[in-house]
């Protein structure tokens, strides 16, 4: 079976740092980009960042651009997020998304469960 | 960046209705967008891809069209599990947008 799960969430401070992981199963994980989207509660989705299969490119988006990073482990089957200065506006259920072909721009086919991060003091 | 007029922002509408959600891009986007189902408190799911193709084992009763700028997703006929809200996405460039989300509500 194909399917992500997504670990990392939790509590912090404003000013502080995250490194989401996102587990990877049932596919050739080198072979696909991959990508991370947030929803804010009650909101739509913003995607935030992709990566390619082989981790040689990679993008944000312009409202974590200097504060998160992706990265991934293809011996591990998992990708990550590294979210520093983290600010109240970030709090959001945070998803990993498989592309569906190879491609950085693919459609997402396959999605974790989320995982939540809040950023309050 | 591409911007992603969805509309409308919700509807409300009957089982059986036909119902049409419609997205238009900033700048020509090709064939490159996918729709999407989220329902509350789940995790998307992919409908359609390319404008027009869709995704296995999505029904029938979902059907994608447009290219260029106009894109949109059909309901054929309403039923009690498509009450959710949906979704576009460009896969033109980055940095990616999504439409701002269209709520299908029961009448």
């Amino acid at each position: 079976e194909v399917q992500l799960v997504e670990s990392g969430g939790g509590l912090v401070q404003p000013g502080g740092s995250l490194r989401l992981s996102c587990e990877a199963s049932g596919f050739t994980f080198n072979t696909y980009a991959m990508s991370w989207v947030r929803q804010a509660p009650g909101k739509g989705l913003e995607w935030v960042s992709v990566i390619s299969g082989s981790g040689d490119s990679a993008y944000v988006g312009d409202s974590v651009k200097g504060r998160f990073t992706i990265s991934r482990d293809n011996s591990k089957k998992t990708v990550y997020l590294q979210m520093n200065s983290l600010r109240v506006e970030d709090t959001a259920v945070y998803y990993c998304a498989k592309t569906k072909y190879q491609l950085m721009l693919d459609a997402f086919d396959i999605w974790g469960q989320g995982t939540m991060v809040t950023v309050s003091s | 960046a591409i911007q992603m007029t969805q509309s409308p922002s919700s509807l409300s509408a009957s089982l059986g209705d036909r119902v049409n959600i419609t997205c238009r891009a900033s700048q020509g986007i090709r064939n490159d967008l996918s729709w999407y189902q989220q329902r509350p408190g789940k995790a998307p799911k992919l409908l359609i891809y390319d404008a027009t193709s869709l995704q296995r084992g999505v029904p029938s009763r979902f059907s994608g069209s447009g290219s260029g700028t106009d894109f949109t997703l059909t309901i054929s006929s309403l039923q009690p599990e498509d009450f959710a809200t949906y979704y576009c996405l460009e896969g033109y460039s980055t940095p990616r947008t999504f439409g701002q989300g269209t709520k299908v509500e029961i009448k």
